[in-house]
């Protein structure tokens, strides 16, 4: 099926450094979201961003919904070895029937070296 | 629970057996969603239910597989005649509209030998 392709597939940073991860998609998507999945687990919602333009902070996580509607990115500041993990973009349609019906990328891995 | 459950957390199958996954979503939540998540990729959408109706089930990848959700809550997401490339974790989420975020569950890791 199709994915929304996410970027890069792995990065292994330092404690301290900043992260940036994006996603891209040849269709128009009217929400983004960012999740992260931990082993074992399910994906958990990071951050939300339902306008394009929209920049949205969730600590040291900071997201931003492209213009064209057809991108975002996600910025992880000052990193720390609990970051670790894999994160996900997930878009969801104009037009869509329900909000939990999204389209995921292929996932960014994150090490975090101490 | 306060969150989505899923059971089994893991099952191991013979090619050609018949599976059942379990979902319970967060009490109240009406809406309830079934991904599938293969080894190194995202979750992949299969199917959803607003109540007991299944609203859209545009995902599912062929005739083996099947979901119901009887009274409205539990759900269970059926696989007939596996096949080693149906071994996955299967993922449920729910939320309490369709115009809300839904949670996700831990899943269940599905493996055909």
């Amino acid at each position: 099926g199709q994915q929304l392709n996410q970027s890069p597939q792995s990065m292994f940073i330092q404690e301290g450094e900043d992260v940036s991860m994006n996603c891209t998609s040849s269709s128009i998507f009217n929400t983004w979201l960012w999740y992260k999945q931990d082993p074992g687990e399910g994906p958990v919602l990071l951050i939300a961003l339902y306008k394009a333009g929209e920049l949205t902070s969730n600590g040291r996580l900071t997201a931003q919904f492209g213009i064209t509607r057809k991108d975002s990115f996600l910025n992880i500041s000052a990193s720390i070895p609990s970051d670790v993990g894999i994160y996900f973009c997930a878009g969801r349609q104009a037009g869509g029937t329900s909000y939990g019906k999204l389209t995921f990328g292929q996932g960014t891995i994150l090490t975090v070296h101490p | 629970g306060a969150g989505v459950s899923q059971t089994p957390s893991n099952k191991v199958t013979e090619k050609g057996k018949y599976v059942e996954l379990r979902c319970d979503p967060i009490s109240g939540h009406t809406a309830l969603y079934w991904y599938r998540q293969s080894l190194g990729q995202g979750p992949e959408f299969l199917i959803y239910f607003q109540g007991t109706g299944a609203a859209d089930d545009s995902g599912l990848p062929n005739d083996r597989f099947f979901a119901v959700r009887p009274e409205g809550s539990v759900s269970t997401l059926k696989i007939q005649r596996t096949e080693r490339g149906d071994s996955a974790v299967y993922l449920c989420a729910s939320s309490i509209t369709t115009n809300t975020e839904a949670f996700f569950g831990q899943g269940t890791r599905l493996t055909v030998v």
